[in-house]
């Protein structure tokens, strides 16, 4: 049992680059979100989904892109990215609708925007 | 006031002595709590959730007071392997964090020391 997966572990890109972080999760969890973690912020939530073919914005979400076609898989686009953009990027899943529910975290994709 | 509010530290501890922080959280009609941990690089796990009679796993207690909106937790006998960061978790209906609504604290840096 996988759990979160995430990749890649590090990425570099340069200033108006786009990509996709991947996500992608095996434990048939309805709830997949993203987060990106700041020094001195905490932990954000940039968008997330509580099922395939639904997702919505949260916190932080100018600047990225989500879809949700299998409830296994969550990619994050970056569409251009920017210095401050920087950041480590957590996904995560959960069981939807009872929220005492453990949240599960991938390891985390460490971006860095020249 | 943030919603969800710790002291971030560093909590300097030797091993072997009991330690204690609070996280207050400033909507009273949050509903769940939680503590998680965050090791250096790593993807935050959960470390146990809090329920309103306080409850205990092992050498940690977690403890919820309404009346004041704070929760505690408690590390008793600390290790070296206890230090990390803390997060509290906090979910107050209606906070626009996302359908889930959790909002994250900062994080409080607990080092254990030899």
């Amino acid at each position: 049992n996988a759990g979160v997966t995430q990749t890649p572990k590090f990425q570099v890109l340069k200033t108006g680059q786009s990509m996709t972080l991947q996500c992608a999760q095996d434990m048939n969890h309805e709830y997949m979100s993203w987060y990106r973690q700041d020094p001195g912020m905490g932990l954000r939530l940039i968008h997330y989904s509580v099922g395939a073919g639904i997702t919505d914005q949260g916190e932080v979400p100018n600047g990225y892109n989500v879809s949700r076609s299998t409830t296994e898989d969550f990619p994050l686009r970056l569409l251009s990215a920017a210095p401050s953009q920087t950041s480590v990027y957590f996904c995560a899943s959960r069981v939807s609708g009872r929220l005492s529910y453990e949240q599960y975290f991938g390891p985390g994709t460490r971006l860095t925007v020249t | 006031r943030k919603e969800v509010e710790q002291d971030p530290g560093p909590f300097n501890v030797p091993e072997g002595a009991t330690v204690a922080f609070n996280c207050t959280y400033s909507n009273s009609a949050s509903q769940s709590f939680f503590w998680y941990r965050q090791d250096c690089r790593k993807e935050p796990k959960l470390l146990m959730s809090v329920y309103s009679s306080g409850n205990e796993d092992g050498r940690f207690t977690a403890q919820l007071n309404r009346a004041s909106q704070y929760i505690s937790l408690l590390i008793r006998d600390s290790k070296l392997s206890d230090s990390a960061t803390y997060l509290c978790v906090v979910n107050p209906p209606y906070s626009g964090g996302g359908a889930d609504g959790l909002t994250f604290g900062k994080g409080t840096h607990l080092i254990i020391q030899p």
